[in-house]
């Protein structure tokens, strides 16, 4: 398996654009997370499916921010308008779920600058 | 409410030298402990996993611990190389309902030749 790809991998956009980054996850598994990196706060968990439906999206940050997943091999994590706190390294990441004691496959990450 | 915390938050040290990374956490009830490893420009790997019922666990030069008592874990690096200097992610998994797992902030760590 090719593991989770994500797209772009960098992205440079002026204030208020819109910012779509994808994810394709490694197939079969049922949960979908998405985080966030940056140097001051780490990993922050910003929403995670389960088949395909979001359980629990309490860490968007504001509804600037919408996360979906059409199927279960592909999701999209939007951000409409962007603003420059908004420059991180977004991550995607799978898992089969508690059957794999829940370890985590991210992908490579999509760097996201607003100037 | 879950936390986990990691210590130090950065560490520099020579090429061949050991060195130890904390991690202690709160996460209840615990299911499983995992440390990954961060490659700068790189999503997070899984390096090893702790179960309540294991107290070490070596992957090469690689070696956690967990003491379920009092809530610790460590990963322990023999012979540094320089390919180790990374981010060392602490993240535990609790049982039951919501299996979503809790990060540490990771220890940054930069071993020089």
């Amino acid at each position: 398996d090719a593991g989770v790809i994500q797209s772009p991998r960098h992205e440079v956009t002026e204030m208020g654009q819109e910012v779509t980054l994808r994810c394709k996850p490694i197939s079969g598994h049922d949960y979908l997370f998405w985080y966030r990196q940056t140097m001051m706060r780490g990993l922050e968990l910003l929403i995670y499916f389960n088949n395909n439906v979001p359980i629990d999206d309490s860490g968007m940050p504001e509804d600037r921010f919408s996360a979906k997943m059409p199927n279960a091999s592909f999701s999209t994590l939007k951000i409409q308008p962007s603003e420059p706190r908004d420059s991180a390294v977004y991550f995607c990441a799978s898992s089969p779920g508690q059957k794999n004691t829940g370890e985590l496959f991210f992908g490579e990450g999509s760097r996201l600058t607003v100037l | 409410k879950n936390q986990v915390e990691q210590s130090p938050q950065s560490l520099i040290i020579l090429e061949g030298k050991n060195c130890t990374l904390q991690c202690n956490y709160t996460v209840s009830p615990f299911s499983n402990l995992r440390w990954y490893k961060q490659d700068t420009g790189r999503g997070p790997v899984s390096l090893t996993i702790m179960t309540f019922s294991e107290n070490t666990k070596s992957n090469g030069r690689y070696t956690a611990t967990l003491d379920a008592d009092t809530k610790q874990s460590s990963l322990h690096i023999t012979a540094s190389q320089l390919s180790d200097s990374a981010s060392y992610i602490c993240v535990v998994s609790a049982s039951g309902g919501s299996y979503i797992p809790t990060f540490g902030r990771g220890t940054s760590l930069i071993v020089h030749p």
